[in-house]
């Protein structure tokens, strides 16, 4: 069984279109995050949610938009995409009082 | 803010070496300290942890010791295998108000030869 799952794990655009990728965890855990890994590696956390509430958005523009509809899902939204958009994005999970945070395989972004 | 510093790779080395990838910190505090390993074309996997100052992390050979005097957290291994050959990040632990998120620094991309 995947712990943490996304799809699609590629996604292919064009410029202005509008996009979601999925995310599900089935640990059983509190807390799940968007980071975004650019094209030199850098990750950087986009969002945290916990119990499906919204606890940080790291200066990300209003176009990305995560939902949570329930505690072991995790969605992303991204409005009218632009090439700057291109990167790898990682789904990851925890249990608040946990040290260890979970990874899923990553969702390839392209922007045409 | 709370960040870390890593080498910068690439790191090229040959089978059974010698390993050192740097890592340092800067923080309010003490937060857990890790390394993440990311194999190519898969997601991050956790391959050590420490929580606490002189706490020591290891698995599968990989060892980095927490070291609050020199705000350190060097991965280190004995014997390199060809199968290690990936990107090492080291991350810290941020806040309850930060949602418990971690910073990575930039990764360090390790190539093993045999």
């Amino acid at each position: 069984d995947t712990a943490v799952s996304q799809t699609p794990k590629y996604l292919v655009t064009q410029m202005g279109n509008d996009k979601s990728i999925k995310c599900e965890q089935n640990l059983g855990h509190d807390t799940m995050y968007w980071y975004k890994q650019d094209s030199k590696k850098f990750l950087k956390i986009m969002f945290s949610y916990n119990n499906k509430e919204l606890i940080i958005n790291e200066t990300v523009p209003n176009r990305f938009s995560p939902k949570s509809p329930d505690k072991a899902h995790l969605n992303l939204h991204i409005n009218s995409l632009e090439l700057g958009d291109s990167a790898v994005y990682f789904c990851a999970s925890s249990q608040v009082t946990s040290n260890e945070q979970f990874f899923g395989p990553g969702t390839r972004l392209t922007v045409l | 803010g709370n960040s870390v510093t890593q080498m910068e790779g690439p790191v090229t080395l040959s089978e059974e070496a010698f390993l050192t990838i740097n890592c340092t910190y800067t923080a309010t505090g003490y937060p857990s300290l890790f390394w993440y390993v990311q194999y190519p074309g898969e997601g991050l996997q956790l391959l050590l942890k420490a929580t606490k100052a002189d706490d020591k992390g290891s698995n599968k050979g990989f060892e980095a010791t927490y070291r609050k005097e020199t705000t350190s957290f060097h991965l280190e291994k004995g014997s390199v295998q060809v199968s290690d050959s990936a990107v090492y990040f080291c991350a810290l632990k941020r806040s309850r108000n930060s949602g418990y998120a971690l910073n990575f620094g930039k990764g360090t991309s390790l190539l093993v030869t045999p």
